[in-house]
């Protein structure tokens, strides 16, 4: 099945604790972007990524790090998660990064920073 | 710089009654618009695009939305909602194909 898959679905951690949440798609996609989802903002990019080792920053990068190293996988970090990062994220995926076709999201990662 | 409003944050309405989403956007050049919904703990699905051509744009699960350029507004509607309609539901346009924008979404609930 054609899939966006994020891990993990919750994660609980402290401020300051480094943090990964993997995504990975099985489309052969080439695009691939992080969004953050809070109450009466909508969505808002964090970073996106065109090909393999193509990144760059979108609407709202602050405190976050990227990388794509193989064009499956698109982790995001948070070196030093503060309380302001708390929020749903979502991974999304795309053949050519063309908006047109649509975007393939995965089932997102609720995160909660104390 | 593109934008998208949507005018209303919460929606409820009865099963078998009629829903409009209102959503406007600001551009200065040509854009492509879509809705996506969000069901409860799943992410989002793309429900209709509009790309160009016919201003009347016919999605999924019996969602039409028109195109208006002169209002720059691009509204969704359902002609007879079901409780499974429930969901948040996005606008979002595109000026240059590549970066999307979405609005801060709205919340339609159905009862029965």
């Amino acid at each position: 099945e054609a899939q966006v898959t994020q891990n993990p679905r919750y994660l609980i951690t402290v401020t300051g604790k480094k943090l990964t949440v993997t995504c990975s798609q099985n489309m052969n996609h080439e695009y691939m972007s992080w969004y953050r989802q809070d109450p009466g903002l909508g969505l808002r990019q964090i970073y996106y990524s065109m090909n393999v080792e193509v990144t760059d920053k979108g609407d709202v990068p602050e405190g976050y790090k990227v990388s794509r190293k193989e064009k499956r996988n698109f982790p995001l970090i948070l070196e030093s998660p503060s309380p302001n990062q708390t929020s749903l994220y979502f991974c999304a995926s795309s053949l050519s990064g063309r908006a047109r076709r649509g975007y393939t999201f995965g089932s997102g990662t609720r995160l909660t920073v104390v | 710089a593109q934008s998208v409003t949507q005018l209303d944050s919460q929606v409820p309405v009865f099963e078998e009654a009629p829903v409009e989403l209102r959503c406007n956007y600001s551009s200065s050049v040509s854009v492509y618009l879509f809705w996506y919904v969000q069901y409860p703990n799943q992410g989002l699905q793309l429900l209709l695009k509009y790309l160009s051509g016919s201003t009347l744009v016919k999605g999924i699960n019996g969602f039409e939305a028109e195109f208006n350029k002169s209002q720059t507004s691009f509204h969704l509607r359902k002609p007879s909602v079901h409780i499974s309609d429930t969901a948040e539901y996005f606008c979002a346009v595109s000026e240059n194909d590549y970066k999307l924008s979405f609005g801060a979404g709205t919340t339609v609930t159905v009862r029965a």
